[in-house]
């Protein structure tokens, strides 16, 4: 069955450096992936897309990598600010059908 | 922006109980809209999707009797949960599209905290 995979632990890192966060997933090939973001007792955010045929898409201090051989998706944040402390949901589409699976979400606390 | 609102943020209510909440896109019509349902430290799960003037797609295990959609128009969807129990206590979420393609991105409402005694 499709799986989709992020670390569960949350990631603890100090102000100024870059986070890294990854998506793995198994036994299917989405065409293209999103990146949300969640704040405690809110909704997602819609942040990036990125599609099967862009290794690489940025967006201010967001950057998004998309290996289709070794079915990941790694999310970076520079310079990383105490504000992007939060959740982060990966969320490729099931199949034709085109619907979001998100993955269960890493919690990044960015600390002064 | 696309701005979605869900109403009401929160509800605590008795066991037997029907609830209705709400999902309305503010600034653009939504051909699609989505219910899912997030218990904590969890993900987001899909209940249904629904397509404005047509009965709405529930994933499998999902009650459709028990969770009440209408899409009555492109700006607004409900979803009632009928005779509430404690086990239906949960944080529901809608999301709604504003284009029929895929890959556009959902804009999410902030979340129904329901709480059943």
């Amino acid at each position: 069955s499709q799986k989709i995979e992020q670390n569960s632990e949350a990631l603890n890192i100090q102000e100024g450096k870059t986070a890294t966060l990854t998506c793995n997933y198994t036994n299917y090939s989405p065409a293209y992936l999103q990146w949300y973001r969640q704040d405690p007792g809110r909704g997602p955010v819609f942040l990036l897309l990125i599609r099967e045929n862009e290794k690489e898409k940025r967006k201010e201090r967001l950057k998004v990598t998309f290996d289709t051989t070794l079915k990941q998706s790694l999310f970076h944040i520079t310079a990383s600010q105490p504000a992007d402390s939060a959740t982060y949901l990966c969320a490729p589409p099931v199949d034709a059908g085109n619907m979001l699976t998100f993955g269960g979400g890493t919690r990044l606390m960015v600390k002064p | 922006g696309a701005v979605v609102s869900q109403h009401p943020s929160r509800v605590i209510c008795k066991s037997g109980t029907s609830v209705k909440i709400e999902c309305r896109s503010l600034d653009f019509q939504a051909t699609t809209m989505f219910w899912y349902r997030q218990f904590p430290k969890q993900s987001l799960m899909l209940m249904a999707t629904s397509n404005e003037g047509s009965k709405a797609t529930y994933e499998q295990g999902v009650e459709k009797d028990k969770f009440l959609i209408n899409h009555a128009s492109l700006t607004l969807s409900t979803l009632t949960v009928t005779s509430a129990h404690p086990e239906d206590s949960s944080f529901y979420i809608c999301s709604a599209r504003a284009h029929s393609a895929n890959r556009e991105p959902q804009h999410f409402g902030d979340g129904t905290r329901l709480s059943i005694l």
